[in-house]
């Protein structure tokens, strides 16, 4: 069926590296693909998206690229802190509906 | 500020008990959701609606019903909760303004089904 893929599922890290997180999605007219960070206790919050117009998008330690002839997209964090650990999410509007499909996390966790 | 806000925060109730969470905005959007989350599995959807009058079912919305009594709330209604509905629940806004955008996240109901 229409579904979201992420990769991995857990990710530890040093502080100061750099984190990368997969998505791939099923159906070629998706064309929205938000990041959400939920921090333990909190609720999923949007970091960052991209529509599918663009292929790479930047703000700050954080990028999402999209490849979209491969329907995956990658969120990218450089020099990790601690307080980046938390759970992130990926989601796609698939067959270009206005609802979000969710991929099924990636714990991160950020040593110091 | 405006937010989404749910209520109850927690709850526990007994197997076949009929229970309702409620979830108010303040953001002025006309589109809310209502998703679970449990561990290992992600945001599922269980209804969605775009205006007052517009109610659609989500990829998990047996055993579930919700109301849009007014733009700016959206209730959850369990008929008769069993255990396997013990899950946090969270409402979430968005702008059709922009055609699809990102979703705001109400802080979440913990139900628990005993």
């Amino acid at each position: 069926g229409e579904n979201v893929e992420q990769h991995p599922s857990t990710l530890s890290v040093q502080e100061g590296d750099s984190a990368v997180i997969k998505c791939t999605y099923s159906d070629s007219a998706s064309n929205y693909f938000p990041w959400y960070k939920q921090e333990l206790g909190k609720r999923p919050q949007l970091i960052i998206d991209i529509r599918s117009n663009v292929g790479e998008k930047k703000d700050q330690r954080i990028a999402v690229t999209l490849n979209k002839t491969a329907k995956h997209f990658s969120l990218h964090i450089t020099e990790t802190q601690p307080e980046d650990s938390a759970v992130y999410f990926c989601a796609a509007n698939l067959s270009g509906y206005s609802t979000l499909t969710f991929g099924k996390g990636t714990m991160l966790l950020v040593s110091p | 500020d405006a937010d989404v806000t749910q209520t109850p925060r927690n709850r526990i109730t007994k197997t076949g008990k009929r229970i309702m969470l409620e979830c108010s905005q303040t953001k002025g959007h006309d589109r809310m959701y209502w998703y679970r989350q449990d561990p290992g599995l992600g945001l599922r959807l269980i209804y969605y609606s775009f205006d007052v009058k517009d109610i659609n079912k989500g990829e998990i919305s047996d055993g579930y019903s919700v109301s849009r009594q007014a733009q700016a709330k959206f209730s959850l209604s369990l008929e008769s909760a069993i255990p396997n509905q013990t899950a946090l629940y969270f409402c979430a806004t968005s702008d059709s303004g922009q055609g699809v955008g990102g979703y705001t996240f109400g802080s979440g109901t913990r139900l628990t089904v005993v």
